[in-house]
Formats: structure tokens, C-alpha cells, sequence
């Protein structure tokens, strides 16, 4: 079983640019979740995806994006790149929706993350 | 509102010793609870959980955890660490119940002396 990927594994960009991570989550997981892990702090919410639709989102300006596709792979973009913008961006995937029971509460499974850096 | 605490950014301990990590939360009602570790370049692995029932859970690796809901705290526990154990450790709440989001502490740091 394949677990949940992430590509690039490393991105530079510039302020003012635009950026695209990508994510596959594990085999038969429908159910993605995107987070924000700056230096040396906890990975910080920024927005999930069930079925294709956001489903809830963090603290995060509009120029962060996403979407997830029907095979339940997913993309975060980001516009207008500032510095603080800089950190690693976890992307999890978990086998059902989540929060929307007090059974149905399961794991979310991490990927290794992208570590972008903008200069 | 919602948040995790945890008091010790780092931590270090001698291998065989035992260890203990601090977590305390504020929430309305009893969160879900999750301690996840993270080695250098690897991603983010689930311990342990705490969803109801008894407050002292098992988890992977030999490491447990003891919910006090009085206390407001969910700390990890392992009695004799390895020097595999060398890593940072989040303590994590459930957050609102329609999105699945996670809310995590900012970690401890965890070195273990040889």
C-alpha cells in the first residue's frame, strides 16, 4: 500500500510568485487535509478537501488555494508569494470524512512534506 | 478558544531512562486527543490517540498516555527510552467537529544522551 506522496520535495520561488504542491493521498483515502509547518513551530491548518469541495479552512488569506481531483489527489497554490510564506507544507490524507461524527474521527496520514523557500 | 500547550521545547534524557512529555489543552468539552512524532525528513507518525473510554492509552513504540480530564492534560509517557526515540513530538487536538481539523502544539524536542 502505497502511502500519501508529495511533490516537489523542495521548491525556491521568489517573492510575488506563484506556487503548486501537489499531493496523492494513500490508496483508498478520500479525504485530504493541508497544513503549514513554519521553523520550529507546530504544522498550522490550513484547509481540507472531501469529495472535491473545501471542507473547512484555517486562518489562511484567499491567495491560498486548493483542489482535489477525483482520483482524491490534491494541489495547494499559493499567489503572490510573501517571505513568511517560506515553510514546510504538509499535505494528509485520511480513509473518510472527518469531524463528521464522534465515531468517524480517524487518522490522518502525513506525508513528508514540501519545503518551499521564498527568497 | 482552542489550543495545545506544551511547556518543554526541549528535552533531553540518558538512553534506558525514563521520559515523560507535558501537554495541557483548552477546549469546550473533551477533545479528541493525539501525540504524532517527527523525525528529521520523515513525515508526521501518530503514536497514540485518545477518543473516550479508558484515559490510559497504548500506543506504538512503547510509548502511552494518560488523559486527566481535570487537569485539562494528555501527557506521553515511555519508561525507558531508545536512542531511535531522538525526535519532536506534537501533542494534537481534534479541533471542530464538521472540518476534521488538527490543532497541534508546538512541539518538544526530544535528545537522548547515549
Amino acid at each position: 500500500e502505497t502511502g500519501v506522496t508529495q511533490s516537489p520535495t523542495h521548491l525556491i520561488k521568489t517573492r510575488g510568485q506563484q506556487v503548486t504542491l501537489r499531493c496523492s493521498s494513500q490508496s483508498g483515502h478520500n479525504t485530504v487535509s493541508w497544513y503549514q509547518q513554519a521553523l520550529g513551530q507546530g504544522p498550522q491548518f490550513i484547509f481540507q478537501y472531501y469529495r472535491e469541495e473545501e471542507n473547512g479552512r484555517g486562518n489562511f488569506p484567499p491567495r491560498f488555494s486548493g483542489l482535489q481531483f477525483p482520483n482524491y489527489s490534491s494541489e495547494l497554490n499559493v499567489n503572490a508569494l510573501e517571505l513568511d510564506d517560506s515553510a514546510l507544507y504538509l499535505c494528509a490524507s485520511s480513509p473518510q470524512r472527518t469531524g463528521s461524527g464522534t465515531s468517524s474521527y480517524n487518522e490522518q496520514f502525513f506525508g513528508p512534506g514540501t519545503r518551499l523557500t521564498v527568497l | 478558544a482552542q489550543s495545545v500547550t506544551q511547556p518543554d521545547i526541549h528535552i533531553t534524557v540518558s538512553e534506558g531512562a525514563s521520559l515523560e512529555l507535558r501537554c495541557n489543552y483548552s477546549y469546550g468539552a473533551t477533545p479528541y486527543l493525539f501525540w504524532y512524532v517527527q523525525s528529521p525528513g520523515q513525515g508526521l507518525q501518530l503514536l497514540l490517540k485518545y477518543f473516550s473510554g479508558d484515559t490510559l492509552v497504548q500506543g506504538i513504540k512503547g510509548f502511552e498516555a494518560e488523559f486527566k480530564r481535570s487537569q485539562s492534560s494528555f501527557n506521553l509517557r515511555k519508561p525507558s527510552v531508545h536512542w531511535s526515540d531522538a525526535a519532536e513530538y506534537f501533542c494534537v487536538i481534534g479541533g471542530s467537529s464538521n472540518t476534521g481539523k488538527l490543532i497541534f502544539g508546538q512541539g518538544t524536542t526530544l535528545q537522548v544522551k547515549p
